[in-house]
This record gives C-alpha cells, structure tokens and sequence, in this order.
C-alpha cells in the first residue's frame, strides 16, 4: 500500500486541453510538494503547498491543498506539449524529514 | 552553482556482484538522501545523511548502505545485486534549513543482468 496514491497513472491529451491531476491519502501532512520529472532527469520541485485550502498558482498550473491536509490536486489549464512529464505528489506525514513521494502521474501531451 | 552530480550515469552488473554509487551535492548542503525509482514501485526512500551520520532509513535489506564524507559528498553501495535491483537511483540534496526542497541529480541507472 502506498502512502500517496496518484491518479490517473497515465494520461495522454492534446495540447489545449485542461487536466487534473489527484494525489490522495489517509495520512495527514503539515506539506506537500509538487515535482515534475523529465526523461533523464532527475525530478524538480514545481511548488509546496502548507496550508489546508491553500491555492497557489504557477502560470497555468494551479495547485491546490485539501482542508484536512490529506490530499492535493494539480489542474492544468490549455496544457502545452512541454508540460509532459511524470508528476509526482510527495510529503512528510511523520516529520522526521523522510519525504515519501506518490506513485506518479505519466502526462502526455500531443501537439 | 553546480548541480547535485552522479556518477555513474549508466551500469551494468550481473547478479552477485556488487555496485558502488556516488553523489556530489549542491555545495553547502549538508543532507543528501538517496531514492530508488522503478517502473513499478515509483521513488522509494533508501537512506538519508546528515553531517555524515544516517539520519533516517527506508525500507530496504541490509543489502543497500551508504555513507557520507565530510564533504557532504554521499556513496551507497548494493552487494550481492539481484535483477530486481535494476533501477534508477536518485541522489537528492537539501540544505541545513530543511524547507524541505530536494534538488535532485539525474541518477545513475543500474542494469543487473
């Protein structure tokens, strides 16, 4: 059973659509992060959200933190071709600074 | 400022021997943790080094170690490899603050055959 679950796992769109990308668990977490990881490349932080109900917004993605700090959405709004990537969802639950990350979301997107 | 660095990039081994990894972090960071990443089971947390003690410790068999100099830079070490070690393996560094930002390398895949 993993920790943070991710779905879809796989998603393929054409470029302009929008997509939402879940990342749930029944642990609680002070934070969550936001990585994207490109083939050949280590994962890069896109964003941390702290605060239940928090919004933050990076360009025409926007992140989202449940209420109960459980769970996190990313929504991406007229996806481009260079937002293809594995989306990875991971944070602390026990705060001994051991990040555990989600199972990933593959994201393609078709010119 | 250089990145976290690898090395190797890419290797081959065969069930029964053993591999050695190193890491390069960011210069001044002072925690370098390292994750396995498959296909299968995703990113999963190995080990973590602080000032060269291990902080904390994934789930893995006493198989896969590491170390951290005190330089910051980090090496583990899978002995006795099985094809089911074949995986990408991620280094990450952080600084003393502990926002908790990991910057990542681009991994050293391993192939055991």
């Amino acid at each position: 059973t993993q920790l943070l679950e991710q779905s879809p796992q796989f998603l393929s769109i054409q470029e302009g659509e929008n997509l939402t990308v879940y990342c749930n668990s029944s642990s609680v977490f002070s934070s969550l992060q936001w990585y994207r990881q490109e083939p050949g490349e280590g994962p890069v932080l896109l964003v941390t959200v702290v605060t239940g109900g928090e919004v933050k917004k990076l360009k025409r993605l926007t992140f989202q933190f449940g209420d109960a700090r459980k769970d996190s959405s990313l929504h991406i709004t007229a996806a481009q071709p260079g937002d293809t990537g594995l989306y990875l969802c991971a944070g602390d639950p026990t705060g001994a600074n051991n990040l555990f990350f989600g199972t990933g979301t593959r994201l393609t997107v078709i010119p | 400022k250089a990145g976290v660095t690898q090395t190797p990039r890419y290797l081959i081994k065969t069930r029964g021997q053993q591999v050695t990894l190193s890491c390069s972090p960011i210069s001044g960071h002072r925690s370098v943790s390292w994750y396995q990443q498959t296909p299968g089971q995703g990113l999963q947390f190995l080990f973590e080094y602080f000032s060269e003690t291990q902080r904390n410790k994934g789930n893995f068999p006493g198989r896969f170690s590491g170390r951290q100099f005190s330089n910051s830079r980090s090496e583990m070490n899978v002995s006795t490899l099985e094809l089911g070690d074949s995986a990408l393996y991620l280094c990450a560094s952080r600084d003393s603050s502990n926002t908790g930002e990991l910057f990542f390398g681009e991994g050293s895949r391993l192939t055991v055959l």
